[in-house]
């Protein structure tokens, strides 16, 4: 158990249709990153945010946003949903913002119908 | 564009043999690589990392080698067993952290 709490574990949901997938970082760790795993793209990072504030950005659609509350939990926005937004979202965390070693919870897995 | 990729996508060991998992990568400006493991069903696990500036690096029962003029990354893992079964993933660490595509390996009994 990596100490990241992720919700819903599961997620079906239909096309045009808006989700947030939630994620509670381990207890310390101010840097919360969010990851898509599918089968064709492998894992890919979204978003970083650190205490609060956007960190860095990967390949994140427009369609998508995320946020870090002050009590550091995170949410990932998923909007305009598509049939190829199906994937695994995982979110991570670490202490400090450039850390190498992150934490990763157990994934949400959200199918598009 | 800049990438990091795997050379064998599954690798099967008999238990008790050393498994080695290899990674390509292109970026030359990473500060550090590192491997993480995927377990069905489970997020990624940092297992180890090692920084741009060398070579080799080891831990418990896994050593990572980096050779910058091939641009290539391995994880060496000792007396493979059972529990060893999962997916690896090299990464580089830059601005951001980018996987590669994972190599599956599966540990014979």
């Amino acid at each position: 158990d990596s100490g990241v709490t992720q919700t819903p574990k599961h997620l079906i949901t239909a096309t045009g249709q808006r989700v947030t997938l939630r994620c509670s970082p381990r207890s310390g760790d101010l840097s919360v990153y969010w990851y898509q795993q599918s089968l064709d793209q492998g894992l890919q990072f979204l978003i970083q945010y650190y205490n609060g504030e956007e960190r860095a950005k990967g390949n994140i659609l427009e369609r998508f946003s995320a946020q870090q509350f002050p009590d550091l939990h995170s949410e990932l926005n998923l909007s305009s949903l598509e049939l190829g937004d199906s994937a695994l979202y995982f979110c991570a965390s670490s202490v400090a913002w450039g850390e190498r070693a992150q934490y990763f919870g157990p994934g949400t897995r959200l199918t598009v119908l | 564009g800049e990438s990091v990729g795997l050379h064998l996508p599954t690798l099967s060991v008999q238990e008790g043999d050393n498994s080695i998992i290899n990674c390509a990568y292109s970026n030359s400006a990473s500060d550090y690589f590192i491997w993480y493991k995927q377990e069905s069903g489970k997020g990624p696990q940092f297992i180890i990392d090692i920084r741009s500036n060398m070579d080799k690096r080891q831990g418990q029962r896994v050593t990572v080698l980096l050779n910058k003029t091939v641009k290539h990354l391995s994880l060496q893992i000792a007396a493979t067993q059972p529990g060893d079964s999962a997916v690896y993933f090299c990464a580089e660490k830059g601005t951001d952290m980018r996987f590669g595509a994972g190599t599956r390996l599966t540990v014979k009994p």
